[in-house]
């Protein structure tokens, strides 16, 4: 079955721009989570969804928000961005159950560059 | 607070050898999962093997084994017969609470393992 998929895969932004990110979780999965990966701070939570609901939030400033549809795809959005926002995010999606390990499936990142 | 500590900023090891890579963790929940993940350059993150907090054998997925030793909040992982597909970045995660509450998760820094042939 196909993985997760996020969109675009690459872009470049500038200083003050806002960027819409799409992920597109693995067919029956109802959990996405959020990740920004940089050099410096390493893998940090953003925010999860459930269910169109936002079940826990990272420390992130309110520049970063997101949401999720009834079919379960997730977009996050970064208004004015700055320069420390050039990263890979990851979305990750989770079938949420009792059993098993409730891994999390990554999807390939999207990697933003703000110039 | 909840912590991941992997003290090995990169490693070596031969082809077909065994390796491990060190994880620490810290928190103060009684039930929590702790995860491997392979991170090679093209950046997808790949799970790896998974030890819950109550689970009282240590978690094997083929090559893959967690050496987990609850009382000194260690849960290392060893890959045996390491392969040149191996290289790649490793991290070890944890999340708190148990299996559904949350997937919001904990990482470590990361131990980039190198194969060489």
């Amino acid at each position: 079955k196909a993985g997760v998929t996020q969109t675009p895969r690459y872009l470049i932004k500038t200083r003050g721009q806002q960027v819409t990110l799409s992920c597109s979780p693995i067919s029956g999965h109802r959990s996405v989570s959020w990740y920004q990966q940089t050099p410096g701070q390493g893998l940090q939570f953003l925010f999860e969804y459930f269910s169109e609901t936002q079940r826990n939030k990272g420390n992130f400033p309110g520049r970063f928000s997101g949401r999720q549809f009834s079919n379960s795809r997730s977009e996050m959005n970064v208004s004015t961005l700055e320069l420390g926002d050039s990263a890979l995010y990851l979305c990750a999606s989770s079938l949420e159950a009792l059993r098993g390990t409730g891994e999390l499936f990554f999807g390939e990142g999207s990697r933003l560059t703000v110039l | 607070a909840q912590k991941i500590t992997q003290t090995q900023p990169g490693m070596f090891v031969q082809e077909k050898e065994a390796v491990t890579l060190d994880c620490t963790y810290d928190t103060s929940d009684q039930s929590y999962g702790l995860f491997w993940y392979k991170q090679p350059s093209s950046g997808e993150m790949i799970f790896l093997i998974y030890q819950g907090s109550y689970d009282e054998q240590n978690a094997t997925e083929g090559r893959y084994s967690l050496n987990f030793q609850k009382a000194r909040k260690s849960a290392n992982l060893v890959i045996s017969a390491s392969q040149l597909g191996d290289s790649a970045m490793y991290f070890c995660a944890m999340r708190e609470g148990r299996r559904g509450a949350t997937n919001k998760l904990i990482f470590g820094t990361g131990t980039l393992l190198a194969v060489q042939p």
